[in-house]
């Protein structure tokens, strides 16, 4: 069974320029996950989605942060205008169902190097 | 609002020997689910062990057990015959296991594994 697919691995950009991430979950996981994970830090949610609605976004900086799971399949992390304090290693997550208890598996997440 | 405290930013072990991390947690809820996971340098988190709280027994996995002390609100994890492949970083984390909410885990900070052959 193939993992969660994260795209690029490694992106760096200048500040106030925009950037993109992409996720595709383990196939037939209806619910995905974003998470921003700071050096020497644990990861933080930005956004859950239940199929392509969304659940939590109560972390998410809605002035620059946006994300999208069109037809509840894969997902696109955006970020504009980029901060130097959003570098970091952004991970998506998908498990199976809501409600179950069902383990969160993650990709292999994508660094983000603003300049 | 829930929280996960790792006290141990760094740990080392000899291969072969055992060692044990720990990791407390803080919530008013009765059912939730606690995680370890690891993270090599390679940055993909894995899953180690799991344990829901309604579960008395302590989980196991071949080398890897925690144990679980609800009242207390701690979940250590003992790595046995430790290998040189266990060096990684290791989060514990939380996730509430009430329903119809946010189902995120809330992570430590993390403990740095080093294994010395």
């Amino acid at each position: 069974e193939a993992g969660v697919a994260q795209s690029p691995r490694y992106k760096i950009i200048e500040k106030r320029q925009s950037v993109a991430f992409w996720c595709n979950p383990i196939s037939g996981h209806a619910t995905l996950y974003w998470y921003q994970q700071i050096l020497g830090q644990g990861p933080k949610l930005l956004i859950q989605f239940q199929n392509n609605g969304v659940v939590d976004d109560s972390q998410l900086p809605k002035d620059r942060f946006s994300a999208e799971r069109l037809k509840g399949v894969d997902s696109t992390l955006k970020i504009q205008p980029a901060k130097l304090e959003d570098s970091a290693v952004y991970l998506c997550a998908s498990s199976l169902r809501r409600g179950t208890g069902d383990t969160q598996y993650f990709g292999p997440g994508t660094r983000l190097t603003v300049l | 609002a829930q929280t996960v405290t790792q006290s141990q930013p760094e740990m080392s072990v000899q291969e072969a020997e055992t060692v044990t991390l720990s990791c407390t947690y803080d919530t008013s809820e009765s059912d939730y689910y606690l995680f370890w996971y690891k993270q090599p340098p390679s940055r993909q988190m894995i899953l180690v062990i799991r344990q829901e709280a309604y579960k008395q027994q302590n989980a196991t996995e071949n080398r890897f057990s925690v144990n679980f002390q609800k009242a207390a609100k701690s979940f250590s994890l003992k790595i046995s015959d430790s290998q040189l492949g266990d060096a990684a970083m290791y989060f514990c984390a939380y996730r509430s296991g009430m329903g119809g909410g946010s189902e995120k885990l809330v992570f430590g900070k993390g403990t740095k594994l080093t294994v010395n052959p």
